[in-house]
């Protein structure tokens, strides 16, 4: 159980152009979901916490209207990049929180690479 | 201050030794901590949660000090398949947020 599937798992993309990112839960319902991005070699760094039916809570630095996230149901939250810059490309992950007694774990997707040209 | 520190490594051991990591948490309140592993250009994956007591899984052991606010994982009998990178994940219990370590690279050596 706790599956979270990440679609897509690589995109390329023209620099000026969006890139949206779902993340979606498959075998539980997950209230919160977090985007991290992952630079090669390096930590993963939360970008924001995803709250289903309430707006996003950014982290510091990072740029809502660049990134802007939606959790409309239980089990679906989207990331779209919007005027990708190559900058932007990354390693973008999500996860859910569990639920339940699992409620202080998370689970992550499979992450998406992006390569902005 | 960061919220979760470790040493990045790497850690380069011979197959068949032990091995442990230590990372060190600032916050008093945290209630949660877990070790996840992550392999190249893949997600973090569960490897343990650790639990006041320590626990024990197979060749990994897994200790919380909370006087000190560290946790260890320790690895025994290392295979080639325990080379990865192994992050630290501290949450506190009313909190949302998930704190990471940076990460300890363990390469072990044939």
């Amino acid at each position: 159980g706790a599956v979270v599937s990440q679609h897509p798992s690589r995109v390329i993309c023209k620099s000026g152009t969006s890139v949206k990112i779902e993340c979606r839960s498959l075998d539980f319902q997950a209230t919160t979901m977090f985007w991290y991005r992952q630079f090669p070699k390096k930590s993963l760094m939360l970008m924001a916490t995803s709250n289903e039916g309430s707006k996003a809570t950014y982290e510091q630095g990072v740029e809502k209207d660049k990134f802007l996230i939606n959790h409309a149901s239980l089990t679906l939250s989207t990331l779209t990049v919007t005027s990708a810059h190559p900058e932007d490309s990354s390693f973008y992950i999500c996860s859910a929180r569990g639920s339940g007694r699992r409620y202080n774990e998370q689970f992550f997707g499979p992450g998406t690479r992006l390569t902005v040209l | 201050r960061k919220e979760v520190e470790q040493d990045p490594g790497p850690f380069n051991v011979p197959e068949g030794a032990t091995v442990a990591f230590n990372c060190t948490y600032s916050n008093s309140a945290s209630q949660s901590f877990f070790w996840y592993r992550q392999d190249c250009r893949k997600e973090p994956k569960l490897l343990m949660s650790v639990y006041s007591s320590g626990n024990e899984d197979g060749r990994f052991t897994a200790q919380l000090n909370r006087a000190s606010q560290y946790i260890s994982l320790l690895i025994r009998d290392s295979k080639l398949s325990d080379s990865a990178t192994y992050l630290c994940v501290v949450n506190t219990f009313t909190g949302n947020q998930f704190y990471f370590g940076t990460g300890t690279s363990l390469t072990v050596i044939p």
